[in-house]
Formats: structure tokens, sequence, C-alpha cells
């Protein structure tokens, strides 16, 4: 139980373009989801949360115009990454949190995404 | 900002060797997870701990939950080479809230 996939695994695209990255608790329903950010031999960073049917809460210097989050249902909360640049490629994870009275996410596999 | 000094950074040890890790914290914490994380892959959640002093154990792992509630400690048992990997501890305060993330434990095992 507890599984959470994103899609896709891996992006490439030119720089100017945008990306979205979807994450989806695939056996349980997520009240919030989180995205994070890490960077190579580096912990997590977080870059918002985002609960169902609200706006997402960024963290201190993460630009909302930048990264579009949309949680649109119990289960699915997308990442969009707008007009990406080279210094956005990077490995994003999401993680999904089940309704009831514990802290636990459970984490997608992440997206590696490049930009040219 | 919210800060958990985890230790060790890296750790290389010999197959069959326990292994120790721990996360301290200046501030209380009401959660304690322990995650691994392989390489490209997103963490895996392996201890969840909600009371102080908790002691659990899932196969060859045991964690606990400090007694002060600003500290947590990973035991893994007689290490084997499928340990490898980045360990994390993370903190959370209230529910829902978010996690506050460890640097992480970079394990090696020489087989």
């Amino acid at each position: 139980g507890a599984v959470v996939s994103q899609h896709p695994s891996w992006v490439i695209c030119k720089s100017g373009t945008s990306v979205k990255i979807e994450c989806r608790s695939l056996d349980f329903q997520a009240t919030t989801m989180f995205w994070y950010r890490q960077f190579p031999k580096q912990s997590l960073m977080l870059m918002a949360t985002s609960n169902e049917g609200s706006k997402a809460t960024y963290e201190q210097g993460v630009e909302k115009d930048k990264f579009l989050i949309n949680h649109a249902s119990l289960t699915l909360s997308t990442l969009t990454v707008t007009s990406a640049h080279p210094e956005d490629s990077s490995f994003y994870i999401c993680s999904a949190r089940p309704s009831g009275p514990h802290n636990e996410q459970f984490f997608g596999p992440g997206t590696r995404l490049t930009v040219l | 900002g919210q800060q958990l000094n985890q230790s060790p950074q890296s750790m290389f040890i010999q197959e069959g060797e326990d292994v120790s890790m721990n996360c301290t914290s200046s501030s209380i914490f009401n959660t304690w997870l322990w995650y691994k994380q392989d390489p490209g892959e997103g963490p895996v959640l392996l201890i969840a701990l909600y009371k102080a002093g908790e002691l659990t154990s899932n196969g060859r792992l045991t964690a606990q939950f400090g007694i002060t509630r600003k500290d947590s400690f990973l035991n893994i048992s007689a290490s084997i080479p499928s340990d490898v990997g980045i360990y994390f501890c993370a903190g959370g305060r209230e529910y829902g809230n978010k996690l506050v993330f460890g640097a992480g434990t970079i394990l090696r095992v020489k087989s």
C-alpha cells in the first residue's frame, strides 16, 4: 500500500518551454501533497505544499509563477515548470500524505528534468 | 530555519557489521521518520515514530524516538550489500505540516 507514482520519470526540453510533472497516489487519498527539489548529493528541498482544492503554499524563495502547482483531486497533483531554463534542471520529487492522524509522507520515484 | 543535525555524514563498513546513525535537534518534534533513498529514486519510508521513548523495529532496522523528543537514532544490524544508499531522518511537528529533513547519511558496504 501507499504507492505514489510520478510521470514522466525523466524529461529533456529546450530552454523556454514548459514542462508538466504529474504526481498520483495510487492506492490512497492524499489531502496534502508536497513537491521537493533535490540537487546531487544533497537533501530534499521543499518547494511547496499542496492541499486539494486550494492554492499551494510556497516556501520562501520559490517563485509561484515559475512553478505552478495544481491539486485538483485527492489523488493527483501537478507541477508545471514554466519557461524552463538550464538552472531549473534538477530531480523533482513529490510526496503524498494519506488522510488520517499521522505525518508520514510517501514519495514518488522522482522526475529528472534536463533543460538544454 | 529549522535544522536537523544528522550524523555521521557517511559510513563505509564491512558487510555483516552493525550500523548506527542519529539525528538531533534544538527543538521538539512530535514525529520522527526514517527514509532510505537509492540513486535516482524517491525516498522510501522505513520507520515512523510517534511517541517519546518509542522503540520500533522493521526487520534488521531499529529506530528510537528520543525521550526529550529532540533526537532519534536508527540502527541496522548485520548489514548487507543492499543496505547501500542514503538514509534521511525527518521530523514533524503538527499534524499535516511539512517535515524537516536531515542532510542524510551515505552508507557504503564492503562485501
